[in-house]
């Protein structure tokens, strides 16, 4: 099946910087890649998403970039905030990578 | 807003006992997955559905089965549950997209989770 790698596994950053989550796949095939928010406690919830037409796409605060050629596709908050804290999936055709724990110091 | 129920929130089973774990959507999508998530394995496909009757093995399959009399309801059955299948398990449901997108954005349950003993 597919193979999601995501990097890093934990991200502490300084409320303000910028947070930049890689996630790589081995599918070829795929063509829709999401970024999923999950608050502890919580279920997940779809941040942002693109598919392979395109090789970004930007939502105030949040992008995703997109290079299908070497698969792989990235999330970037920036100016964060603390309630950004939280673990972030990236999930390419409902494969789910192991997460990135995300937290931002005040 | 789309709504997906799963009927247990907390369970304890002992081994060996049969498990049903049952998940209500009210939004008509066609797609349904139950995963399993566990610390610093993410989210694992166990199985998908892409239309009533109709089920696809996911990554970890291995002792359970599903069940989808109703395109509205998916369940997960753990035939003869084990320690190894404690886990919080999600249920998850999204719009047929055509052929060449296999699926669009997930709408997931509040989650079960499943003690083993």
């Amino acid at each position: 099946g597919e193979n999601v790698e995501q990097h890093p596994s934990t991200l502490s950053v300084q409320e303000g910087d910028s947070a930049v989550i890689k996630c790589t796949y081995s599918d070829s095939a795929s063509n829709y890649f999401p970024w999923y928010k999950q608050e502890l406690g919580k279920r997940p919830q779809l941040i942002i998403d693109i598919r392979s037409n395109v090789g970004e796409k930007k939502d105030q605060r949040i992008a995703v970039t997109l290079n299908k050629t070497a698969k792989h596709f990235s999330l970037h908050i920036t100016e964060t905030q603390p309630e950004d804290s939280a673990v972030y999936f990236c999930a390419p055709d409902m494969r789910f990578g192991a997460g990135t724990r995300l937290t931002v110091k005040p | 807003d789309v709504k997906v129920t799963q009927s247990s929130r907390y369970l304890v089973k002992r081994t060996g006992e049969k498990v049903f774990l049952e998940c209500v959507q009210d939004m008509d999508h066609e797609n349904m997955f139950w995963y399993r998530q566990d610390p610093g394995l993410g989210l694992r496909l166990i199985y998908f559905s892409y239309d009533v009757k109709m089920k696809e093995k996911g990554d970890i399959p291995e002792g359970y089965s599903v069940s989808r009399e109703k395109k509205e309801r998916f369940s997960l059955i753990l035939e003869s549950a084990s320690t190894n299948q404690t886990s919080m398990y999600l249920c998850a449901s999204s719009l047929y997209t055509p052929r060449l997108v296999r699926t669009g954005e997930l709408f997931f349950g509040e989650g079960s989770r499943l003690t083993v003993l």
